[in-house]
């Protein structure tokens, strides 16, 4: 079965710094990966998809993740967090239904801070 | 070009009544799924909707249902509601079902007392 673990509830950077947002994943096949972002009141953003090409993916607004198979990790990191930043992130892993079609399983959010 | 437009933004409901929430797809995508994000977790699948047949179902109730029309939009409906049913409603939209990131609307929020 397919599920992603968020590691941390809560992140709290100063603006500037670096964000590292965890998530390790379980999968019975070669995963599809996503991070999405939900700032408050709005829906969810991709910030970035891995399946299986590289390694290294790199997202929208600085936002990177590195797959590594060995640790079943897909941490999410920015070198340098702005204000805006702050909104509630998701670490997410696809699954399959039958007939070949799939969903997404979410993890429990991180919600990330962002201070001057 | 327009993402995807949920309706209403937000509703009120009493227990035991029912309700409808709409759904717009980006033009062009034809497949359609629900989540459902309870106050403080992530989205849970619910439904997913291809070509205007259901393609997968989430672990909910019977007393929710979904369809699709020919012009790709979607409606889910919720029978008999419940105080736990209170939660946001997101809409996603991809041009197919396999593996396509999904585009999510602004979604539903749905209060029921």
């Amino acid at each position: 079965a397919q599920s992603v673990t968020q590691l941390d509830s809560h992140v709290s950077v100063s603006e500037g710094t670096p964000v590292l947002l965890r998530c390790n994943y379980s999968s019975s096949y070669s995963p599809s990966l996503f991070w999405y972002v939900q700032h408050p009141n709005k829906g969810l953003q991709l910030l970035l998809k891995y399946t299986s090409a590289a390694t290294l993916v790199k997202g929208i607004n600085g936002f990177e993740a590195e797959f590594k198979k060995s640790e079943t990790s897909f941490h999410l990191t920015k070198p340098s967090a702005h204000m805006s930043d702050a909104a509630e992130y998701f670490c997410v892993v696809s699954a399959l239904l039958s007939g070949g079609y799939n969903k997404l399983i979410f993890g429990a959010g991180t919600r990330l801070a962002v201070h001057p | 070009d327009a993402g995807v437009t949920q309706s209403p933004t937000h509703l009120i409901k009493t227990r035991g009544q029912q309700v409808t929430l709409r759904c717009s797809p980006i033009s062009g995508h034809k497949s359609v799924s629900w989540y459902q994000q309870v106050l403080g977790q992530g989205p849970q699948f619910i439904f997913q909707y291809y070509e205007k047949e259901e393609r997968g179902r989430g672990n909910f109730p019977d007393r929710f249902s979904a369809r699709q029309f020919p012009n790709y939009s979607s409606e889910l409906n919720v029978n008999a509601l419940l105080l736990g049913d209170s939660a946001l409603y997101l809409c996603a939209s991809s041009p197919d079902s396999y593996n396509s990131p999904l585009h999510f609307g602004n979604g539903t929020r749905l209060t029921v007392t």
